[in-house]
């Protein structure tokens, strides 16, 4: 299977720890996206890079989340002290320019 | 402030019957939008993107209609399977980038036998 994968996919950790999750796009597409969502809701847009280059961050990417795609391959989104709203899905997608965003399954993280 | 609803918030339906979930939008300027699928604890899946000029495009027993005048998106499954018990969530970037984007809550589908 080619498709989105991250890694891991549940995550549980004690508020104020760091977190650091891993997304592997499909190999050919350049750009790459970062979502949380929580239960009941839409995924909500975090950040957005094409390439190694971060084009775009949400005002909810707060000065505790930092992203990085390093060589424009994987990313990696990491939350430094973590707090109990920060627990969600955070999904990573990735697309070829403009068409279709493939869905990864997602990281679940839950902070206790 | 770009919104997008959708309704019904949760829909149950008999094997084999049809069902139609809306999409309500007040994103400007439009882009194009994009229907998505989740399964509970996965990704969405993408099943359509229709643009500004397009009115019905299909997927198997997946059918989105857009009106673009009344912003308003339809989507359409027929024959209804166990398998399309999902969230079914309507997406419409606007054209000024991804910072803005807008899920809407989805429509959540049971099928029941």
């Amino acid at each position: 299977d080619t498709g989105v994968s991250q890694n891991p996919r549940h995550k549980i950790t004690k508020r104020g720890q760091n977190v650091t999750f891993r997304c592997d796009p499909i190999s050919e597409h350049n750009r790459l996206y970062w979502y949380r969502q929580t239960l009941g809701q839409g995924p909500e847009f975090l950040t957005y890079f094409q390439n190694e280059a971060q084009l775009e961050k949400s005002r909810l990417l707060s000065d505790r989340f930092s992203a990085e795609r390093p060589k424009g391959s994987f990313s990696t989104l990491e939350i430094q002290r973590t707090e109990q709203g920060d627990s969600a899905m955070y999904l990573c997608a990735s697309s070829r320019t403009e068409d279709t965003q493939y869905f990864g399954p997602g990281t679940r993280l839950t902070v206790l | 402030k770009n919104q997008v609803e959708q309704s019904p918030q949760s829909l149950i339906i008999l094997e084999g019957k049809n069902c139609t979930l809306q999409c309500n939008y007040t994103v400007s300027p439009f882009s194009n939008l994009r229907w998505y699928k989740q399964d509970t604890g996965r990704g969405p899946v993408s099943l359509t993107i229709m643009t500004f000029s397009e009115n019905t495009k299909s997927n198997g027993r997946y059918t989105a209609t857009l009106d673009a005048d009344t912003k308003q998106s339809s989507l359409h499954i027929t024959a209804s399977q166990l398998s399309d018990s999902a969230s079914y969530i309507c997406v419409v970037p606007p054209s000024g980038g991804y910072q803005k984007v807008t899920f809407g809550t989805g429509t959540k589908l049971q099928v029941i036998p």
